[in-house]
């Protein structure tokens, strides 16, 4: 057990592009969730998955905002049109239903 | 919605010394997990509290959830260096979708 990988670790890129980040969480887990963290806050909630269906998304998830998990295995976010204001980090964490652990993140960066 | 105050926001201890940090509640605990985070890193799984009253401990760091389930707190006896870091205190909406306080800086002076 690997605990949950996220990549990039980090992600500069420029206004306006589009983005995709990837989440594989604990193997087995069937809970895969996204965050959202900014400098001295806690994490922020944007959407979970319970295997492949998506059950719930923050009303922070504008429809810049896209998640998917397939295979009910690994997630990808994408952001499209990137703005200034997406920098952030991006937390995944996965729960088999005892516990949430969470991945290393991925720190983006809009210039 | 649901809100967590943590308190304090920042904290600077001598090594060895105890020191307590406390997540406050809007609304009624039913699930309360403890997390560290060192800075631009992931969160650390420390602990989960369920039941009005629980206590867990882990090594020198020991978590309460009080009776009345609106209160939580995280006790560190002996600091060392290596506790240094972000605690997060986070309440479960179900589901294991968390709602995050926004987190107590520790230094930990040698």
């Amino acid at each position: 057990d690997t605990g949950v990988s996220q990549n990039p670790r980090h992600k500069i890129t420029k206004r306006g592009q589009n983005v995709t980040f990837r989440c594989d969480p604990i193997s087995e887990h069937n809970r895969l969730y996204w965050y959202r963290q900014t400098l001295g806050q806690g994490p922020e909630f944007l959407t979970y998955f319970q295997n492949e269906a998506q059950l719930e998304k923050s009303r922070l998830l504008s429809d810049r905002f896209s998640a998917e998990r397939p295979k009910g295995s690994f997630s990808t976010l994408e952001i499209q049109r990137t703005e200034q204001g997406d920098s952030a980090m991006y937390l995944c964490a996965s729960s088999s239903g005892f516990g949430a652990f969470f991945g290393q993140g991925t720190r983006l960066t809009v210039v | 919605s649901q809100e967590l105050e943590q308190s304090p926001q920042s904290l600077i201890v001598q090594e060895g010394k105890n020191l307590t940090i406390n997540c406050t509640s809007s609304k009624t605990l039913y699930g309360l997990y403890w997390y560290k985070q060192k800075y631009g890193e992931g969160l650390i799984f420390l602990m989960m509290l369920q039941k009005g009253g629980e206590e867990k401990s882990h090594e020198k760091i020991t978590a309460k959830l009080d009776e009345k389930k609106q209160q939580s707190s995280l006790h560190i006896t002996a600091s060392q260096p290596s506790h240094a870091g972000i605690y997060l205190c986070g309440a479960d909406q179900g589901a294991q979708k968390l709602v995050f306080g926004q987190g107590t800086r520790l230094t930990i002076n040698p």
